[in-house]
C-alpha cells in the first residue's frame, strides 16, 4: 500500500523559513518515471502546485513561487522535503504532498496545516 | 504558465442528476488533464487520469472527455456520496489547477 505522510510546523512567524518533510512508503523514490510533489491549498480556496523532484533527481518549481522554494530527496530515508523561505500570512495553507505516477498525482498524503502568524 | 478555467464554479444537483462539469486550458495540452475529487477536510482524490481513464476503483458512473483545450468531466446519476469539489489539472506544461467546481445539494 502507498501512502505519504507530511510533517512539519504547526505556526511559523512571518520571515522565516518553512521546511516541510513527506515520507513516503510502499514504493521507492529511486523508481523510474516516479516522482513526488508539494501542492497547497489556502483555507477555502483551489489547489496550487508547488514543486517537484524525480527519481533521477529532476526538478520543478511554481514560477511564481521559484526564488522561495528548493526541493530535495533523500532516497535511503523515503523522504521529501520542501523549504519555503519568507513566509507570509498569505502562505497560511494545507500543505500536501502526493506521488507523482506518469503525470498524475495518485495517491496524496492527509496533508499537513500551516499558520503563518506573530 | 498555462492557466486553467472550470464552469460552473458550483452547482447545485439532486441525487439522480446527470452532472457535467467543463474544464478550459489556456492552450493545447493534448490529453493531458486529470480531474480529482475533494471532499471538506480531505485530500484530492484522482479520478480520471490522461483526460479520460478510469482511476481503478472509481465508479464507473464518472467519465472524462476531451482533448486540445476543452474537457468535461460527467457523474452520470449523482449519488450521495460525489457532493464535493471538483478539480481539474494540466500536466502538459509543468503543472496547474483549476479552480474547482463545487457541486451541492439541491
Amino acid at each position: 500500500q502507498v501512502t505519504l505522510k507530511e510533517s512539519g510546523p504547526v505556526l511559523v512567524k512571518p520571515t522565516e523559513t518553512l521546511t516541510l518533510t513527506c515520507t513516503v512508503s510502499g514504493f521507492s523514490l529511486s523508481n523510474a518515471r516516479m516522482g513526488v510533489s508539494w501542492i497547497r491549498q489556502p483555507p477555502g480556496k483551489a489547489l496550487e502546485w508547488l514543486a517537484h523532484i524525480f527519481s533521477n533527481d529532476e526538478k520543478s518549481y511554481s514560477t511564481s513561487l521559484k526564488s522561495r522554494l528548493t526541493i530535495s530527496k533523500d532516497t535511503s530515508k523515503s523522504q521529501v522535503v520542501l523549504t519555503m523561505t519568507n513566509m507570509d500570512p498569505v502562505d497560511t495553507a494545507t500543505y500536501y504532498c502526493a506521488r507523482i505516477s506518469a503525470d498524475w498525482f495518485d495517491p496524496w498524503g492527509q496533508g499537513t496545516l500551516v499558520t503563518v502568524s506573530s | 504558465d498555462i492557466q486553467m478555467t472550470q464552469s460552473p464554479s458550483s452547482l447545485s444537483a439532486s441525487v439522480g442528476d446527470r452532472v457535467t462539469i467543463t474544464c478550459r486550458a489556456s492552450q493545447s495540452i493534448s490529453s493531458y488533464l486529470n480531474w480529482y475529487q475533494q471532499k471538506p477536510g480531505k485530500a484530492p482524490k484522482l479520478l480520471i487520469y490522461a483526460a479520460s481513464s478510469l482511476q481503478s476503483g472509481v465508479p464507473s458512473r464518472f467519465s472524462g472527455s476531451g482533448s486540445g483545450t476543452d474537457f468535461t468531466l460527467t457523474i452520470s446519476s449523482l449519488q450521495p456520496e460525489d457532493f464535493a469539489t471538483y478539480y481539474c489539472q494540466q500536466s502538459y506544461s509543468t503543472v496547474t489547477f483549476g479552480p474547482g467546481t463545487k457541486v451541492d445539494i439541491k
